[in-house]
């Protein structure tokens, strides 16, 4: 069960658009529609964000977008804000019928 | 409402055991699978365990199958983890989760309780 690969770090400016990856396997992320994004800033409970690869729950803003394709999910975030500074954590589900997260992207907002 | 609240954590010695437990309300509990996560000081999430709304399936990270035993009690909504021959390794917040979407964490999380493994 290896973690999902995540950039360390992203940044960016107030304004723009990130893009975070979250590459796995044919085995996970790959293989199945049942990858999420956690948002989870400083000292907090992690917020689930994008769940089945691109949906919001509901109090979600609208600028969180999730994607697949192949092995490789992403989670862009438009229109960025002081507030999206945070830890971000993907997971999926696996052949195994486990789970697994992405070891987690440092979002700094410049 | 929606609510989790998790007790049990503290402090423990290398080698020995600890119960966790996890109370939900808000929800019609045996629909869900629950999840406990854990994070260690300054470090990412990691998935530890999953169990199904009626006990069927269960399931364990590799790094605590065999030591780790989640189960649910539904009459009385509430979820359990028992660890033994706990590691320093082991020291973490757990947190567990309601997971509707075959995650590793869940839409609804407690606050966590802290497990300290120290001699």
């Amino acid at each position: 069960q290896s973690a999902l690969t995540q950039p360390a770090s992203v940044s960016g400016s107030p304004g723009q658009s990130i893009t975070i990856t979250c590459t796995g396997t044919s085995s996970d992320v790959g293989g199945y529609h049942y990858v999420s994004w956690y948002q989870q800033h400083p000292g907090k409970v992690p917020k689930l964000m994008i769940y089945e690869v691109s949906n919001r729950p509901s109090g979600v803003s609208n600028r969180f977008s999730g994607s697949k394709s192949g092995n490789t999910a992403s989670l862009t975030i438009s229109g960025l804000k002081a507030e999206d500074e945070a830890d971000y954590y993907c997971s999926s589900y696996t052949r195994y019928s486990t789970r697994v997260f992405g070891g987690g992207t440092k979002l700094t907002v410049l | 409402e929606v609510q989790l609240v998790e007790s049990g954590g503290g402090l423990v010695k290398p080698g020995g055991s600890l119960r966790l437990s996890c109370a939900a309300s808000g929800f019609p509990f045996t629909n869900y699978y629950m999840n406990w996560v854990r994070q260690a000081p300054g470090k990412g999430l990691e998935w530890v365990s999953s169990i199904s709304g009626t006990n069927n399936y269960i399931y364990y990270g590799d790094s605590v199958k065999g030591r780790f035993t989640i189960s649910r009690d539904n009459a009385k909504n509430s979820l359990s983890l028992q660890m033994n021959s706990l590691r320093d390794e082991d020291t973490a917040v757990y947190y567990c989760a309601r997971d509707p979407y075959f995650s590793a964490g869940g839409d609804y999380w407690g606050q966590g309780t802290l497990v300290t493994v120290s001699s």
